[in-house]
């Protein structure tokens, strides 16, 4: 089974300022990787996710993330933030012989101060 | 537009009631999930559906109740055996591949 940490629950980061969340992950076999934002009292929205092929993954909004085999690892990032980036972010994980159901982190939440 | 629709939005429960939460999708999506989300935990799977009129336990089945009687609807009935029934809660679908999932824009349930 995959399991999922999110090494920060809480990150305040100063508008303009690059922001990275950390994310590892524990599986023995190749999985696939996901980032999602949740704004406050709304549902999860796809930033990006890795499949396989480039390790760096371009998303939404201005967000990337970088898969790191050797570390399990797939850390988010984001050069400049804006104050709409302040949301909860959530990690997650999926592969074929869990039927891709995904499992989650327990989130970061993002707060962007001007 | 195609995507997930959840109602009510907000729900409020007495003690001892059932209540049902309606998830309807229109992705011509195979699978579809519950999730429960509390402060701090993440999300955490209830039931899912990979196939009409079929459905599996998640990791917190208990005091909860689903039926996927056609491809688009997968509703949610919380019972009265569910303790501690207040949290929010999240819907999804994917297509069989997995590359992801759609969420709804959750209902949040309140016992009063």
């Amino acid at each position: 089974a995959q399991s999922v940490t999110q090494l920060d629950s809480q990150v305040p980061v100063f508008e303009e300022a690059p922001v990275e969340l950390r994310c590892n992950y524990s599986s023995s076999v190749s999985v696939y990787l996901f980032w999602y934002v949740q704004y406050p009292n709304q549902g999860l929205q796809l930033l990006l996710k890795y499949l396989s092929g480039s390790t760096l993954v371009k998303g939404i909004n201005g967000f990337e993330a970088e898969f790191n085999k050797s570390q399990t690892s797939f850390h988010l990032r984001k050069p400049s933030v804006h104050i709409s980036d302040t949301a909860e972010y959530f990690c997650a994980v999926s592969h074929r012989s869990n039927d891709y159901k995904l499992s989650f982190g327990a989130g970061t939440t993002v707060t962007v101060r001007a | 537009d195609g995507g997930i629709t959840q109602s009510p939005k907000y729900l409020f429960r007495k003690e001892g009631q059932n209540v049902t939460l309606s998830c309807e999708q229109n992705l011509n999506h195979d699978a579809m999930y519950w999730y429960r989300q509390d402060p701090g935990q993440g999300l955490r799977l209830i039931y899912y559906s990979q196939i009409v009129n079929d459905f599996q336990k998640g990791d917190i089945a208990e005091g909860y109740s689903v039926s996927r009687e056609k491809k688009e609807s997968f509703p949610l009935t919380v019972t009265s055996a569910q303790k501690n029934p207040t949290a929010f809660y999240l819907c999804a679908s994917s297509d069989r591949v997995g590359y992801g999932y759609t969420f709804g824009s959750g209902t949040r349930l309140t016992v009063v």
